[in-house]
């Protein structure tokens, strides 16, 4: 059973450009959240998304990123004209139900965007 | 708010050395408390958890107490190995949320 995917694990861009982060929960799980870690920091909460839906979106910046999980295929994080400061370790972790009291979610290994 | 507060790294001990790294929580009403582990260039993965207070969460020679006395969650592990070296993470999950708050990170390197 595959853990949750993120791809791809490295990603240059240059300022202006677009970023886009993709991730893949784990078989069974329909819950998917992005979480950001800049350099020497503890991860940030982003967004909680369902198939379809967006849940919670309290910690993404209100330009520039936008987020969705489509009834088929992987979760994208999408960061239109990328700055300098969007450089960081964006990890993606699913889980089964809403509440992962129980659960603990489980984390991808991340995509650490540079922006140059 | 949610907040967790870790010790600052980074930790330097000899193999074989007793490990604690604190974690106090402020929240609010009865949240799960995490610490999750990242080994250099990976992700985080989930070393041990508690769900209600007086709980203990052990993993690989790690344990953590929930204490809701003096809203800590502190790390321990009796004899560090080599491999231990990493990042150690403490979280929080409020019982009527969706998402985990962390505290800073705890880089901790053992040498041999």
């Amino acid at each position: 059973n595959a853990g949750v995917m993120q791809n791809p694990r490295h990603l240059v861009r240059r300022r202006g450009q677009e970023a886009r982060l993709r991730c893949s929960p784990m078989k069974g799980h329909s819950h998917v959240y992005w979480y950001r870690q800049l350099p020497e920091e503890g991860l940030k909460f982003m967004v909680y998304l369902q198939k379809e839906n967006i849940i919670d979106e309290s910690g993404m910046p209100k330009e520039r990123f936008s987020a969705e999980f489509p009834k088929e295929g992987p979760s994208i994080l999408r960061i239109q004209q990328v700055v300098r400061g969007d450089s960081a370790a964006y990890f993606c972790a699913s889980s089964p139900v809403s509440l992962g009291a129980s659960y603990g979610y489980t984390f991808g290994s991340g995509t650490r965007l540079t922006v140059v | 708010g949610n907040s967790v507060t870790q010790m600052e790294g980074p930790v330097t001990l000899s193999e074989e050395a007793f490990l604690t790294i604190n974690c106090t929580y402020t929240a609010t009403g009865y949240p799960s408390l995490f610490w999750y582990v990242q080994y250099p260039g990976e992700g985080l993965q989930l070393l041990l958890k508690a769900t209600k207070a007086d709980d203990k969460g052990s993993n690989k020679g790690f344990e953590a107490t929930y204490r809701k006395e003096t809203t800590s969650f502190h790390l321990e592990k009796g004899s560090v190995q080599v491999s231990d070296s990493a990042v150690y993470f403490c979280a929080l999950l409020h019982n009527a949320g969706n998402m985990l708050t962390f505290g800073g990170g705890t880089r901790l390197m053992v040498k041999p």
